[in-house]
């Protein structure tokens, strides 16, 4: 079955603290692992697509990295403006369909 | 101007009442999309349409119903709606031209069926 879980649920940073939020998943096959950010009570804003292991791409303090199991994604010297939920998404070949995960909520300290 | 967009933003609606929750987009995309949104469980598929003429059943399509009317809308019915239909719905479009897509998601709609 395919699935995707995210890790940890929930993460609270201080301030300039780098980490790194974890995205694992099973699929018979990716098309495409994607990463959003959720605002309370607000639509999932596209921040990145990635098709293939060792692929990376990077903006502002945001850096997703994809591997064959799972992918990261790195926040480099947080701000507090960056708390949000981070949700990671993948499609699988030969479906047209998308597999979200639960989510991680981040909480950047001032 | 919002690329998607959703009306109602906020529903509050009585048990076997029936009601629409309607998605618009200017992005020009072929394929829309609805998922409901439930804490602890991530989005879930209710129904996606590549095109006008095509219309699919996504994991949770049961008491739910769609139409395309247009390239641009995609609404979404609830027939007669119960309490476990509570939840923050959206509506989200992709290009339809690529085998490789991003998803572009509107504002969405809070419905809570009392």
């Amino acid at each position: 079955e395919d699935q995707v879980t995210q890790s940890p649920e929930a993460l609270r940073l201080q301030e300039g603290e780098s980490s790194s939020l974890n995205c694992s998943y099973t699929v018979s096959g990716l098309r495409g692992l994607f990463w959003y950010r959720q605002d309370p009570g607000k639509g999932p804003e596209f921040l990145f697509t990635l098709y293939s292991a060792g692929e990376e791409k990077e903006k502002e303090r945001l850096k997703a990295t994809l591997t064959k199991k799972e992918s990261f994604l790195h926040i480099t010297a947080p701000k507090p403006e960056d708390s949000a939920t981070y949700l990671c998404a993948v499609q699988a070949a030969g479906t047209y369909k998308y597999i979200f995960g639960t989510g991680t909520r981040l909480k950047v300290l001032a | 101007d919002a690329d998607v967009t959703q009306t109602p933003r906020n529903r509050i609606t009585k048990t076997g009442k029936r009601i629409m929750l309607e998605c618009s987009q200017t992005k020009g995309h072929d394929r829309m999309y609805w998922y409901r949104q439930d804490p602890g469980l991530g989005l879930r598929l209710i129904y996606y349409s590549f095109d006008v003429k095509d219309i699919n059943k996504g994991e949770i399509s049961d008491g739910y119903s769609v139409s395309r009317q247009a390239q641009a809308k995609f609404s979404l019915s609830l027939e007669s709606a119960i309490p476990n239909q509570t939840a923050l719905y959206f509506c989200a479009t992709s290009p339809g031209h690529s085998s490789q897509e991003t998803q572009y998601f509107g504002p969405g709609t809070r419905l809570l069926v009392l």
